[in-house]
């Protein structure tokens, strides 16, 4: 089974902080995502990876950075953290989702950090 | 931008009766993924529909796919508890920068003894 670990299930830390948040895969996966979940708004999709050093802006980068140094790890960064990035982030990995061949691979998730800046 | 829909977000329904959540999404897509959270716990994924006309059944579960009019349902067949939980569906779609999952904003749902 694909096991996807983040580092930490509930994390507190304080507004102006730097916030590392790091995810590992064990499926050799191309493809690797953050997403925030917030009540009534699902998952957002903050930045993805589908290559090592590859990074791409999802729906809402600001705030955020990530790094991706090894293909298993990919780190998502709150420069500066404030309050309104209270949230629950999940990460996933998935093998390469090429369109209109019959590759279905769904993402695979981690088990989310609960993160609260105070 | 690719947008999914969910309808309702949340849903109450009794033990033993039927409904349907319902998925919409905005464009041409070739797949769609249904995944169940439970409380505190991650994202499982539970269906995988790959054409039109496809239907997927897992036990009180059975989702289905109109290409044509973009929208999946997820029909829940007399109810029990155990499935109580948070379902989202997603959609691949082609961004600027490549494929990438669209999810919908989830419906909550919870079976009521």
């Amino acid at each position: 089974d694909v096991k996807v670990t983040q580092s930490s299930r509930y994390l507190v830390k304080r507004t102006g902080e730097k916030v590392f948040l790091e995810c590992v895969q064990d499926m050799d996966h191309e493809n690797m995502f953050w997403y925030r979940q917030d009540p009534g708004l699902g998952l957002r999709l903050i930045y993805f990876s589908y290559d090592v050093k590859m990074k791409e802006k999802g729906d809402i980068p600001e705030g955020y950075s990530v790094s991706r140094e090894k293909k298993e790890r990919f780190s998502l960064i709150l420069e500066s953290a404030s309050t309104n990035q209270t949230s629950m982030y999940l990460c996933a990995s998935s093998p390469i989702q090429p369109l209109f061949r019959r590759v279905h691979q769904p993402q695979h998730f981690g088990d989310g950090t609960r993160l609260s800046i105070l | 931008e690719l947008k999914v829909e969910q309808n309702p977000l949340f849903l109450s329904m009794q033990e033993g009766k039927n409904y349907t959540i319902y998925c919409n999404y905005s464009t041409t897509s070739d797949r769609l993924y249904w995944y169940r959270q439970d409380p505190g716990k991650s994202l499982e994924s539970l269906f995988v529909l790959l054409s039109n006309g496809a239907v997927k059944q897992e036990g009180r579960l059975m989702a289905s796919l109109d290409t044509k009019a973009r929208l999946s349902t997820l029909h829940i067949t007399a109810a029990v508890h155990d499935l109580s939980a948070t379902y989202f569906c997603a959609v691949v779609g082609l961004s600027n920068t490549g494929n990438q999952f669209y999810f919908g904003t989830g419906t909550s749902l919870t079976v009521i003894p």
